[in-house]
């Protein structure tokens, strides 16, 4: 029972152009949800997070936005670059959990071409 | 400052025997947790661990145990090994000041043949 999904294993995209990543969870109890980026060889490590109280969460280039009807958030990164290229996970808590367990989806390979 | 370290970086073990993973987390941090992350798939929560107490446990079967000792330092038992335990096994430090600041170490990477 995956509770988060992400349903593009890959993504393709030009350099300087957009990249949008895209999660889907089905437990109402989330109310924190993060996004991570990991490359070969190395641990997962956060990029950007929100709240459910929010609906979008901007840091530099990269914007997350939450749609809690629809349980679904996505991740854009604008411009993309080739160092951008990494597979992303998305995942999701609920705060009043005190393990603080993060629930993640199986990831999103980015690949960004030059 | 150093970041969390996992020993050993690769392993491989045959069906039947037991492991044992360890984390040391980032100096200060007092909670560490642990995921095994299944090829294709995102990593799975295992335990977590704050001053040396059991704080949660993922929906793994008993063969797989932890502890943290007293510097904060964990281990992660794994008995009876399966060919299905081949993975990533991942350990985060900290987390306890909200969940962005959970930090991931590089992982073991075990193989059971």
């Amino acid at each position: 029972d995956q509770q988060v999904k992400q349903n593009s294993p890959s993504l393709s995209v030009q350099e300087g152009r957009i990249s949008i990543l895209n999660c889907d969870y089905t437990n109402s109890m989330f109310d924190y949800f993060l996004w991570y980026k990991k490359y070969p060889a190395e641990g997962p490590t956060f990029l950007i997070s929100i709240s459910s109280i929010k609906d979008k969460n901007e840091d530099g280039r990269f914007t997350v936005f939450l749609n809690k009807s629809a349980k679904h958030l996505s991740l854009h990164i604008v411009p993309s670059q080739p160092g951008d290229s990494a597979v992303y996970f998305c995942a999701a808590i609920n705060l009043m959990d005190s393990s603080y367990k993060l629930i993640f989806g199986s990831g999103t390979r980015l690949l960004v071409r030059p | 400052d150093a970041g969390v370290t996992q020993s050993p970086t690769h392993l491989i073990k045959t069906r039947g025997q037991q492991v044992t993973l360890r984390c040391s987390p980032i100096s200060g941090h007092k909670s560490v947790s642990w995921y095994q992350q299944v090829l294709g798939q995102g990593p799975q929560f295992i335990f977590q661990y704050y001053e040396k107490e059991e704080r949660g446990r993922g929906n793994f079967p008993d063969r797989f145990s932890a502890r943290q000792f007293p510097n904060y330092s964990s281990e992660l038992n794994v008995n009876a090994l399966l060919l299905g335990d081949s993975a990533l096994y991942l350990c985060a430090s900290g987390g306890w000041e909200g969940p962005d600041t959970q930090y991931f170490g590089p992982g073991t990477r075990l193989t059971v043949l």
